[in-house]
């Protein structure tokens, strides 16, 4: 039972457009969500969070927006670069109680910023 | 300042063998944890460590079990190998109990079962 769902394994954009990554997760007790980048042969890089009180979190070109109701966490990069192809998976966390600390991450999104 | 490391970079073994992989954390961090990420799946939590203590485990079988040293560094072993332990083990350190702070990734173990 996946948890945490990223529909699109890729996604191809053009330099300097916007790029739309999103997530989907089933349970609303998760209160902190993440955005990790990973390159070849390089471990998870974490790239942008957001806590559940919140629905939006800026940071220069990434952007995370949370629906609560829609249990739904987007990530938009403006303007996208060739630089950030990679994979970006979604995290979920508990801030608290047993499973803390626990992340639970997405299948992934092949990003492809094409010059 | 250091981030994760971890040895070795690449690992081949035969089914049934046993394997250690090591974890140094982060400076200053306190908490390990360690995922298995199969080809082209999302990492999967395997079990996190605090105060030389396993506190949380996901859903892997005893095969799969791990140690953390007082100077927080940590060790994840495998026994009995099957051909579906091939994977990318990944390798998280933390402070332990801190809201709102990421995990930070070490480069991982390349597994690989003959």
């Amino acid at each position: 039972d996946q948890q945490v769902k990223q529909n699109s394994p890729s996604l191809s954009v053009q330099e300097g457009r916007i790029s739309i990554l999103n997530c989907d997760y089933t349970n609303s007790m998760f209160d902190y969500f993440l955005w990790y980048k990973k390159y070849p042969a390089e471990g998870p890089t974490f790239l942008i969070s957001i806590s559940s009180i919140k629905d939006k979190n800026e940071d220069g070109r990434f952007t995370v927006f949370l629906n609560k109701s829609a249990k739904h966490l987007s990530l938009h990069i403006v303007p996208s670069q060739p630089g950030d192809s990679a994979v970006y998976f979604c995290a979920v966390q508990n801030a608290g109680g047993t499973s803390y600390g626990k992340l639970t991450f997405g299948q992934g999104t092949i990003l492809t910023v094409h010059p | 300042d250091a981030g994760v490391t971890q040895s070795p970079t690449h690992l081949i073994k035969t089914r049934g063998q046993q394997v250690t992989l090591r974890c140094s954390p982060k400076s200053g961090h306190d908490t390990v944890s360690w995922y298995q990420q199969a080809l082209g799946q999302g990492p999967q939590f395997i079990f996190q460590y605090y105060e030389e203590e396993e506190r949380q485990r996901g859903n892997f079988p005893d095969r799969f079990s791990g140690h953390q040293f007082p100077n927080y560094s940590s060790e994840l072993n495998v026994n009995a190998l099957l051909l579906g332990d091939s994977a990318l083990y990944l390798c998280a350190s933390s402070f332990w109990q801190t809201s709102n702070q990421p995990q930070h990734f070490g480069d991982g173990t390349r597994l690989s079962i003959l």
